[in-house]
């Protein structure tokens, strides 16, 4: 399976600044995921990031609060925009898609975000 | 709406029992269930993956079932250990590639 290297693991953030994070596979995928894990909750979907065209989001997040780059098959970023407190969470990528099936998901060891 | 049930959200054990963490899902069209274990602030790994089409998969001391009639999966511990110590999710994947988690079941074991 896939091996996923996110960076940063955490940060403290001033509200109203914005935090890029990354997620470098060391294989070529198709699809990306972005998650967020509020503190106490389970995973929430973001977006599903396709190399070559626009990330799809899922309801609740939008792609100015959330805006994500995904450059070629290898690598993504998520940025977290004019972030609040209310954004702190622990945020993870992962890979998976047509050959999840047979592999399952592969997840980035996360980013714990707090925002002060 | 998808929904993905863990049950019980925290348990506690003592070293060398064997626990049974339980997993229940709505919606019958499933493709495969994984199980994960996240260590506090950590991201995911990844335990055991049963597709559609399997009954069961085994790991180590760790065995996974599903049962797609009934909606729910199980993940067998064996001979639990500290290091066990965790947060336990399930995830039911679907027909659109994407993932729905349980809350999780936070797993106390101790020495």
């Amino acid at each position: 399976s896939a091996v996923i290297s996110q960076k940063p693991s955490r940060d403290i953030c001033q509200r109203g600044t914005s935090l890029t994070i990354q997620c470098q596979v060391d294989s070529q995928v198709t699809m990306m995921f972005w998650y967020r894990q509020q503190p106490g909750q389970s995973l929430t979907l973001i977006a599903t990031a396709n190399q070559g065209s626009e990330a799809t989001y899922e309801s609740g997040f939008v792609i100015d609060k959330f805006p994500i780059s995904r450059p070629n098959l290898t690598f993504s970023t998520l940025t977290v925009s004019n972030m609040s407190p209310e954004d702190s969470s622990i945020y993870l990528c992962s890979v998976g898609g047509q050959g999840s099936y047979n592999y399952g998901y592969t997840f980035g060891s996360g980013t714990r975000l707090t925002v002060v | 709406k998808q929904e993905v049930t863990q049950i019980p959200a925290a348990l506690s054990v003592p070293e060398g029992e064997n626990l049974v963490l339980n997993c229940s899902f709505t919606d019958s069209a499933i493709y495969n269930l994984q199980w994960f274990r996240q260590d506090p602030g950590k991201g995911l790994t990844s335990l055991l993956l049963i597709q559609s089409s399997q009954r069961e998969q085994t790991s180590g001391r760790l065995n996974a079932s599903l049962d797609k009639s009934s909606g729910r999966s199980t993940l067998y511990i064996a001979a639990s250990q500290p290091g066990d110590s965790a947060t336990y999710l399930c995830a039911r994947g679907g027909s659109n590639y994407k993932l729905t988690f349980g809350k999780g079941t936070l797993l106390t074991v101790n020495p």
